[in-house]
């Protein structure tokens, strides 16, 4: 299986701040369709996952332009230009090119 | 709008079975594929299924393999999760998603509890 490793696994940020989250996959995330199949999702208290981002650096519909996303490969980096109180929350990473799909083991983010 | 409304969640004895259902709204749910997502208490999401829009092919991890079964009848716009054999181990929230097969999974249902336990 493809193992997606997520550094910090937590992050407290003075709202305003940026924050940064790497993802890294055990193998290239590249499908044979030219794509790259890397998602983020943000799990806020007590609620389901959300999608943020999907193919690497697209932000889904209604997602703050706060939020973007880079990488290829095995890397990638999720950012948050400037932290605010309603991003407070576990963000995943998740590969959909190698059955089965995984996800990373989440990021925390808390405000200061 | 796009709702996943969940049901069939509970207790159950280890050994036991459960089915949980997913009935969808606000898109036309026989042209997406569908998927399974489960948490464990305090813990990180784990695939578990995928079904395509027929329901004629199925995905597992192999940690569910032989136990757990997806499926959807789209007359009923309903998706279930057929778990038997249950562990402890299976104890967890259960999500359905959508996949929007250009977005990846795009929505989920709000989750339902399912704890194995005697």
């Amino acid at each position: 299986d493809i193992v997606m490793t997520q550094t910090p696994l937590s992050l407290s940020v003075t709202p305003g701040q940026p924050a940064s989250i790497s993802c890294k996959s055990s193998r290239s995330l590249l499908h044979s369709d030219g794509k790259t199949y890397l998602d983020w999702f943000l799990q806020k208290p007590g609620q389901s996952p959300q999608l943020l981002i999907y193919e690497v650096s697209r932000r889904f519909s209604g997602v703050p332009d706060r939020f973007s996303a880079s990488g290829s490969g095995t890397d990638f980096t999720l950012k948050i230009s400037r932290v605010e109180a309603e991003d407070v929350g576990v963000y995943y990473c998740m590969q959909g090119v190698h059955l089965p799909w995984t996800f990373g083991q989440g990021t925390k983010v808390e405000i200061k | 709008e796009v709702q996943l409304v969940q049901s069939g969640g509970g207790l159950v004895q280890p050994g036991g079975s459960l089915r949980l259902s997913c009935v969808a709204s606000g898109f036309t749910f026989s042209s997406y594929w569908m998927h399974w997502v489960r948490q464990a208490p305090g813990k990180g999401l784990v695939w578990v299924a995928r079904v395509n829009t027929d329901g004629s092919g199925t995905n597992y991890p192999d940690s569910v393999k032989g136990r757990i079964t997806i499926s959807r009848d789209n007359a009923k716009n309903t998706l279930y999760l057929q778990m038997n054999s249950l562990r402890a181990e299976d104890t967890a929230v259960y999500y359905c998603a959508r996949d929007s097969g250009s977005y990846g999974i795009d929505y989920w249902g709000q989750g339902t509890l399912v704890s194995v336990s005697s």
